[in-house]
């Protein structure tokens, strides 16, 4: 089976709002681990990374935080807006491994 | 710095025909990854390869498909005697080859088979 699994298909936020995905992985040898964003008729565009020996990590208007107690990812966008309706992907890599597993995605709506 | 190419955009192939797909990795990079995706779904992982050799193909039917990425030219990945069931949208994606390290990825190839 997968071993990263997203915990809502669906979204729904209004323009402004932050927004919070989550993302569970069952894989304990999992180190690295990496969120994705994927728009319609496009290929999965990289957004921001972590590996475990973090629990937290910042880019612009992102955030994405790893609890390895309970093997659980969050992606937070702040002030969503229009521009990052999508679907997002995290992704988690074994230690040593080259090859990212991908969970089936959560769709994020942002409404104007 | 081009990224990850990959062509055609759209390949619409009858029953029993085969489909080739091509993928131009970055500039600098000599590892490939070729993922499926069917609608709805996430993305699948099914070979993994660096310049002439196949590292990892677990991912990959064990008949009718086959991948290479020659010394020269851009990687392919080809479906023999397509079925129905052979349509989705085929993602490339290179990386420098390090592992724990993310990759890039094409704007993919949508196969669709009539």
């Amino acid at each position: 089976g997968e071993s990263v699994g997203l915990h809502l298909p669906t979204l729904s936020v209004q323009e402004g709002d932050n927004s919070i995905i989550n993302c569970a992985y069952s894989n304990s040898a999992s180190d690295y681990f990496i969120w994705y964003k994927q728009e319609s008729g496009k290929g999965p565009q990289f957004i921001i990374d972590i590996r475990s020996n973090m629990d937290k990590r910042q880019g612009q208007r992102v955030t994405v935080l790893l609890n390895k107690t309970v093997k659980h990812l969050s992606l937070q966008i702040a002030a969503t807006q229009p521009g990052d309706s999508a679907v997002y992907f995290c992704a988690d890599i074994p230690g040593g491994s080259y090859i990212p597993t991908f969970g089936r995605g959560t769709s994020l709506i942002v409404h104007p | 710095n081009a990224g990850v190419m990959q062509n055609p955009r759209h390949l619409v192939r009858r029953r029993g025909q085969e489909a080739r797909l091509r993928c131009s990795p970055m500039k600098g990079h000599s590892h490939v990854y070729w993922y499926r995706q069917l609608p709805e779904e996430g993305l699948k992982f099914m070979v993994y390869l660096q310049k002439e050799n196949i590292i990892d193909e677990s991912g990959m039917p064990k008949e009718r498909f086959s991948a290479e990425f020659p010394k020269e030219g851009p990687s392919i990945l080809r479906i023999q005697q397509v079925v129905r069931g052979d349509s989705a949208a085929y993602f490339c994606a290179s990386s420098q080859g390090t592992a724990n390290e993310k990759l890039f990825f094409g704007s993919g190839t949508q196969l669709s088979v009539l």
